[in-house]
């Protein structure tokens, strides 16, 4: 089975930008692997931030934006804010295989 | 307003079953793709089973394969997850997650549930 790898912890100023990445132990991340983002905060449900790469849900602030970025699906903030303080999970798709989470990112605004 | 509500976790001792519930509200289940996550204590997601929404295609992690059967009642608008032969490894808050389309590959999440807790434990 594939694994899906994220950066375990990463650190932003309030308003400032960061990026997650999301990389496949299969080789580049494509479109093809439709990449989701997830965010979740603590005692809470996973909430679907990003679809299909880029697409964004009703719900999800527009500072949030997911793209591809060296071979890995990434997810930008941009203008961090305290209540994005969270941990967030990317999901690959794979042809003829499961979908996979990768490990998480926790995100801390400070 | 779209929701998922997750019912019948509990304590269960290794190697006895346990059947979850997925109740779905606001939407036909029958039109979507439906997912169940789990995520152990203090630990990530794992995607655990998905069924299309006509309940022609279904799919397992391995971890699960063999133990577990998903299946769509559409008169009570609800999914079942009948887990089986359960180990502590098991132990898992369960999620219920609607798919975006009707099948479950590629996935593509919108609601998820709050979860159900299951603990397998003597």
């Amino acid at each position: 089975q594939p694994v899906v790898t994220q950066e375990p912890s990463l650190t932003v100023s309030p308003g400032g930008t960061v990026t997650l990445t999301c990389a496949s132990s299969t080789g580049p991340v494509s479109n093809g692997h439709y990449p989701s983002w997830f965010q979740q905060k603590p005692g809470q449900a996973p909430r679907t931030l990003i679809y299909q790469t880029g697409n964004r849900h009703s719900w999800t602030p527009a500072r949030f934006s997911g793209s591809l970025l060296g071979g890995k699906a990434a997810l930008t903030l941009s203008g961090a804010q305290p209540e994005d303080e969270a941990d967030y999970y990317c999901l690959l798709s794979y042809s003829h295989d499961r979908p996979v989470f990768g490990g998480g990112t926790r995100l801390t605004v400070l | 307003e779209v929701h998922l509500v997750e019912s019948g976790g509990d304590l269960v001792q290794p190697g006895r079953s346990l059947r979850l519930s997925c109740a779905a509200s606001g939407f036909s289940s029958d039109d979507y793709a439906i997912h169940w996550v789990r995520q152990a204590p203090g630990k990530g997601l794992e995607w655990v089973a998905g069924i299309s929404w006509n309940g022609g295609n279904i799919g397992y992690a391995d971890s699960v394969k063999g133990r577990f059967t998903i299946a769509r009642d559409s008169a009570k608008n609800s999914l079942y997850m009948q887990m089986n032969s359960l180990r502590a490894e098991d132990t898992a808050l369960y999620y219920c997650a609607k798919d975006r389309g009707g099948g479950y590959e590629p996935a593509a999440f919108d609601i998820w549930g709050r979860g159900t807790m299951v603990t397998v434990a003597s």
